[in-house]
């Protein structure tokens, strides 16, 4: 079975600093691709950040940067400068070759405080 | 380009009654994907659908179904609504489905109450 692991339940940081999301998960696939969302209060799921498993070279977009471990099955985000607007549920979610599916980790709440 | 959009927005319903929840996922996208999103369980898969042909079904009871029609529009339905079924329900589509590369998008769900 796959499956995905979020061990923070809550994270709170000051508005400017740096924080970092931990994601685990667990397959036997090698083909499958790596994401993060975001959820807002509006509840409306936003992509992040996606990665690919054949690719060794982490992903980045602008602030939002992941730490691929592929070898201990650890995909963590990092927000850099992180701003009130990043306030939301995140979470990690994987998906694999024949899948047609996203399976999601319990999510980590987070709150940027001014 | 419109997003995904799901209605009804918010229902409520009593038990034993039953439920269609409608998705038109943006123009092109031809994978349309449910989701039940509820405090205890998180973020469950229920079906995809591409080009009206279900590729995938998750571990929930015969009362979930679904379908595509030829516009890639997708209806979920309930029947015989239990009060475990109040939650969110998300869909999403993408081009080609979840692995093939593409971002998946969401639209803002539709919260079903059950009393």
């Amino acid at each position: 079975a796959q499956t995905v692991t979020q061990s923070q339940p809550e994270m709170s940081v000051q508005e400017a600093e740096t924080v970092t999301l931990s994601c685990t998960y667990d397959t036997s696939e090698s083909n499958y691709y790596l994401f993060w969302y975001k959820q807002p209060p509006s509840r409306q799921m936003i992509l992040v950040i996606r990665q690919e498993a054949y690719k060794q070279q982490n992903a980045t977009e602008n602030r939002f940067s992941v730490n691929f471990q592929k070898a201990a099955k650890s995909f963590s985000l990092k927000i850099s400068d992180s701003q009130l607007g990043d306030t939301a549920m995140y979470f990690c979610a994987f998906t694999y070759q024949g899948a047609q599916k996203l399976v999601f980790g319990q999510g980590t709440r987070l709150t940027i405080n001014p | 380009k419109a997003g995904v959009t799901q209605t009804p927005r918010y229902l409520i319903k009593t038990r034993g009654q039953q439920v269609t929840l409608s998705c038109s996922p943006i123009s092109g996208h031809r994978s349309v994907s449910w989701y039940q999103q509820t405090p205890g369980q998180g973020l469950q898969f229920l079906f995809e659908y591409f080009s009206e042909t279900q590729r995938n079904k998750g571990n929930f009871p015969g009362r979930f179904s679904g379908r595509q029609f030829s516009n890639s529009r997708s209806e979920m339905n309930v029947s015989t609504l239990e009060l475990g079924d109040s939650a969110l329900y998300l869909c999403a589509s993408s081009p080609g489905g979840p692995f093939s590369g593409n971002t998946i998008y969401f639209g803002e769900g539709s919260w079903l109450t059950v009393v």
